[in-house]
């Protein structure tokens, strides 16, 4: 079965800083992936998604995410981070085999400073 | 047009109580899927709705919990002898017609709450 880990629980950066989150996955075929962010009292939003093709994926927000096969990573960046981007980020993994089953990590809490 | 919407945000309950969760998907959408989240977790999946079926329930947690589309578009979530350890959000989402490409679409979530 698929599983995502996200290695921090809390990313602290300043405004207008790059930022990074962290995502690795493990599938036993290949991986669909995805992004999503959950403001507070809010439903998930999806950002971005890596089905095939070019491994760096742009979304929504100036978020991007690059596809590491070798290091079974889907990294979530943005050049320069806004406060208005502090949340709570998800990251996704489906197996190509698996149409229904799609796991999410515990979540990383990015916090933006001014 | 119109997202995903969840009726009610807020439901309190006592343990042993019943409870119906409804989720309104976007409009068109076959698929749709019930997920449950825990404070400091990730959503997990319980449920999948292609059309009027529910194609796979492998992720409901026990016999208590049921879900129903009648008529292929609102779904409705029950849970019977409610217990404390339901207490969760209770997220449904849609996607077009249920590829595992599709981007799901999420609703704002149910806050459950067993007292």
């Amino acid at each position: 079965a698929q599983s995502v880990a996200q290695p921090e629980d809390q990313v602290n950066v300043a405004e207008g800083n790059p930022l990074t989150v962290k995502c690795t996955y493990s599938v036993s075929g290949n991986p669909y992936l995805f992004w999503y962010v959950q403001y507070p009292n809010r439903g998930l939003q999806f950002l971005l998604k890596y089905i095939t093709g070019d491994n760096l994926v742009k979304g929504s927000y100036g978020f991007e995410a690059e596809f590491n096969k070798s290091q079974t990573s889907f990294h979530l960046k943005k050049p320069s981070a806004l406060v208005s981007d502090s949340a709570l980020y998800f990251c996704a993994v489906r197996d190509i085999r698996d149409n229904n089953d799609m796991r999410f990590g515990a979540g990383t809490r990015l916090t933006v400073k001014p | 047009g119109a997202g995903v919407s969840q009726t009610p945000s807020n439901k309190v309950t006592e343990k042993g109580k019943y409870v119906e969760l409804r989720c309104d998907p976007i409009s068109g959408h076959t698929a749709l899927y019930w997920y449950r989240q825990s404070l400091g977790q990730g959503p997990e999946f319980l449920i999948y709705f292609q059309g009027t079926g529910a194609a796979d329930d492998s992720g409901l947690p026990n016999d208590r919990f049921f879900a129903v589309r009648p008529e292929g578009s609102v779904s409705t979530l029950k849970i019977q002898r409610t217990e404390r350890g339901d207490s969760a959000v209770y997220l449904c989402a849609s996607s077009s017609v249920g590829r595992s490409t599709d981007t799901q679409y999420f609703g704002p979530g149910t806050r459950l709450t067993v007292l």
